[in-house]
């Protein structure tokens, strides 16, 4: 079946540091790629997206590349604030949308002044 | 336009006993879904519902249960609750096919003694 891994946390980073988050999935077809983040006390909310390969999904300054042939959707941002600590979730869909999204443990990140 | 809403924010409960948690979901969304987080297991997909039937299920007892209204709100039942059932349940919603691009609430966060 479907199955997402993402690098375990947690991560610490110092402002204005560059992120990498890692995450590889296992998918029968060519799956949608989603990143889903998870502020203190609040649901998740989408990030970014990718739904083919070589897509970028970007959005508030993170950015990740849909890589079929490494099959991964690692998470990027160039500089990171103390604003952007939180959970980060990998997480795939069908192409069509039409299953449940399958998410990876989440990735939780710290950003210090 | 107003977000998921989802009620109660938090629940205790003793083990035996059976709770109903409620989700509104973004008006003219169509789909709910409702999932499990806990440290342990991250995030399990529970059911999801579209046009007021199940549409997908997750590999969840069936002491959880689930239903949608006409309005496409959602409930979601857990009877004889046991010590393991303390999470966080988080319900999303999407317009129609789009399963992975879905819109949390802020969650219930249940704990049974």
């Amino acid at each position: 079946g479907n199955s997402v891994t993402q690098m375990e946390g947690p991560v610490t980073l110092s402002e204005e540091a560059f992120l990498t988050i890692n995450c590889t999935y296992t998918a029968t077809g060519y799956p949608s790629l989603f990143w889903y983040v998870q502020y203190p006390g609040e649901g998740l909310q989408l990030l970014l997206k990718a739904t083919k390969a070589d897509d970028k999904g970007s959005n508030k300054g993170f950015e990740a590349t849909y890589r079929k042939e490494t099959t991964s959707f690692h998470l990027e941002k160039g500089s990171v604030q103390v604003s952007d600590s939180a959970v980060y979730f990998c997480a795939l869909s069908d192409l069509e949308g039409n299953t449940p999204l399958v998410f990876g443990k989440g990735t939780r990140l710290s950003v210090i002044a | 336009k107003a977000g998921v809403t989802q009620t109660p924010r938090y629940l205790i409960k003793t083990r035996g006993q059976q709770v109903t948690l409620s989700c509104s979901p973004i008006s003219g969304h169509r789909s709910v879904s409702w999932y499990q987080q806990t440290p342990g297991q991250g995030l399990q997909f529970l059911f999801e519902y579209f046009s007021e039937t199940q549409r997908n299920k997750g590999n969840f007892p069936g002491r959880f249960s689930g239903r949608q209204f006409s309005n496409s709100r959602s409930e979601m039942n857990v009877s004889t609750l046991e010590l393991g059932d303390s999470a966080l349940y988080l319900c999303a919603s999407s317009f129609g096919g789009a399963l992975g691009e879905q819109y949390f609430g802020p969650g219930t966060r249940l704990t049974v003694t």
